[in-house]
């Protein structure tokens, strides 16, 4: 069964606009990590935040991590039309098994 | 960086015959590789993992007489989907570890391969 919830479903704003995507979970955690996937295509790897961090940073991308919460979240700052895509975040446990959330849609606007 | 192919990208095959669905990594040899689900706007579902040299580990709900996997060789490892029925249709991703990378959490992951079962 699915562990991370992500809020919201879909998001909608303009090109230069910052984008916040949350990202919530019930079990207890090694790291989260946070996908991007283009229509119809595969996942690429943005960022891995392990338990013990709180915040993470990778050019544009800004991760937090709440374990207390069961929480994350995911800001894209000066959004691009290029960063239109799905988003999804996946829980990491033991034998490095991932469990994705359901994912945000993003539509960076021109 | 580390590179998953799959092969094919895209099939078309009719019901109730069998499709193999390869996932290799290029330029790094992984010791486990998983294999995974997605329909159309949903998340990713994990389907089973593949271990290099012995059986692969289903999820709960997942036949594994229906979806055979084998993983012979550090950098190959086949799905393929048996008996195919439209219900079956669906995007399937594999991911792969490196295992020269020593203790990872990160997986990468292959395009993926459309299947469509008419």
């Amino acid at each position: 069964s699915q562990q991370g919830e992500e809020d919201p479903q879909a998001l909608s704003i303009q090109e230069g606009e910052n984008a916040t995507m949350n990202c919530s979970y019930k079990t207890s955690i090694n790291n989260l990590q946070w996908y991007r996937q283009n229509s119809g295509r595969g996942l690429v790897h943005l960022i891995l935040i392990r338990s013990n961090e709180r915040e993470k940073h990778s050019g544009r991308l800004r991760v937090t991590l709440d374990t207390s919460k069961k929480s994350s979240s995911l800001l894209i700052t000066a959004s691009r039309a290029a960063d239109t895509a799905s988003y999804f975040c996946a829980t990491g446990t033991s034998g490095s098994r991932l469990t994705f959330g359901e994912g945000t849609q993003l539509t960076v606007n021109p | 960086g580390a590179v998953v192919s799959q092969h094919p990208s895209w099939v078309i095959c009719k019901s109730g015959t069998s499709v193999k669905i390869e996932c290799r990594s290029l330029d790094f040899q992984a010791t486990t590789m998983f294999w995974y689900r997605q329909f159309p706007k949903q998340s990713l579902m994990l389907m089973a993992t593949s271990n290099e040299g012995s059986k692969a580990t289903y999820e709960q709900g997942v036949e594994k007489d229906k979806f055979l996997i084998n993983h012979a060789s550090l950098t190959l490892s086949t799905l393929t989907v048996t008996s195919a029925h439209p219900e079956d249709s669906s995007f399937y991703i594999c991911s792969a570890r490196d295992f020269l990378a020593g203790v990872t959490d990160t997986q990468y992951f292959g395009p993926g391969t459309r299947l469509t079962v008419l």
